[in-house]
């Protein structure tokens, strides 16, 4: 069993649709959580990060963490066809010396316009 | 453009042979790490060096190697390579050895035929 499962989808909604995204994990050592966008041919870029549990929230996006169901989401409002893409959960223990993420197998998603 | 350049973009190469990929940090980061992404593993990390010193290391096969060098850019050293090493090779950097914002660079595709 891997250490973060991520339904890879694909996930296709309309525009404007409230998209939710989620990774289980199984090490309860795990503190940072964060979010990568991945565009097709692309690097993945941090889209956001939270420490321990609770909400965080960005513009149309809000990270949530957890860490009694090891469990974390991502929703996207308002979602727009500029938002078609992979996301990626990844993950980093506490207490750590390195900067060694784990990544989840990352979630396709379309918007249709 | 996240600042971190990586060459080639692709390569295409026969079974057992050997390759080099190389990568440049952003200016001022000292941490690198390299990661393989394919379609059935997702996004695995490899290796990380700061400041010229491995730091850590997750599930790199005995075949590959790695080293960063005085000028703080790295190379990934795959040998003896097999139809299953085909996937994509990402470099990012950091300014940290720890945890901290990661840049990914644009990636090499690698081919194995």
């Amino acid at each position: 069993q891997k250490e973060v499962e991520q339904d890879p989808g694909p996930l296709s909604v309309p525009e404007g649709a409230i998209v939710s995204l989620n990774c289980t994990y199984s090490n309860s050592a795990f503190q940072y959580f964060m979010w990568y966008r991945q565009y097709s041919r692309k690097g993945p870029e941090l889209l956001m990060y939270t420490y321990s549990s609770g909400n965080k929230e960005d513009g149309r996006f809000t990270a949530q963490v957890d860490k009694s169901s090891k469990y974390i989401s991502l929703f996207i409002r308002d979602s727009q066809p500029s938002d078609s893409a992979t996301y990626l959960c990844a993950m980093i223990a506490r207490p750590s010396n390195t900067g060694k993420l784990i990544f989840g197998q990352g979630t396709t998603l379309q918007v249709k316009p | 453009d996240s600042g971190v350049t990586q060459t080639p973009k692709h390569l295409i190469t026969a079974t057992g042979q050997r390759v080099t990929l190389r990568c440049s940090p952003r200016s001022g980061d000292l941490s690198v790490y390299w990661y393989q992404q394919s379609l059935d593993q997702g996004l695995q990390f490899l290796i990380q060096y700061y400041n010229g010193e491995e730091r850590a290391k997750g599930n790199i096969l005995e075949r590959f190697s790695a080293q960063q060098f005085p000028d703080l850019h790295s190379e990934l050293n795959l040998s003896s390579l097999e139809l299953g090493d085909s996937a994509l090779y990402f470099c990012a950097s950091s300014g940290t050895p720890a945890w901290n914002e990661q840049f990914f660079g644009p990636g090499t595709r690698l081919t194995v035929l």
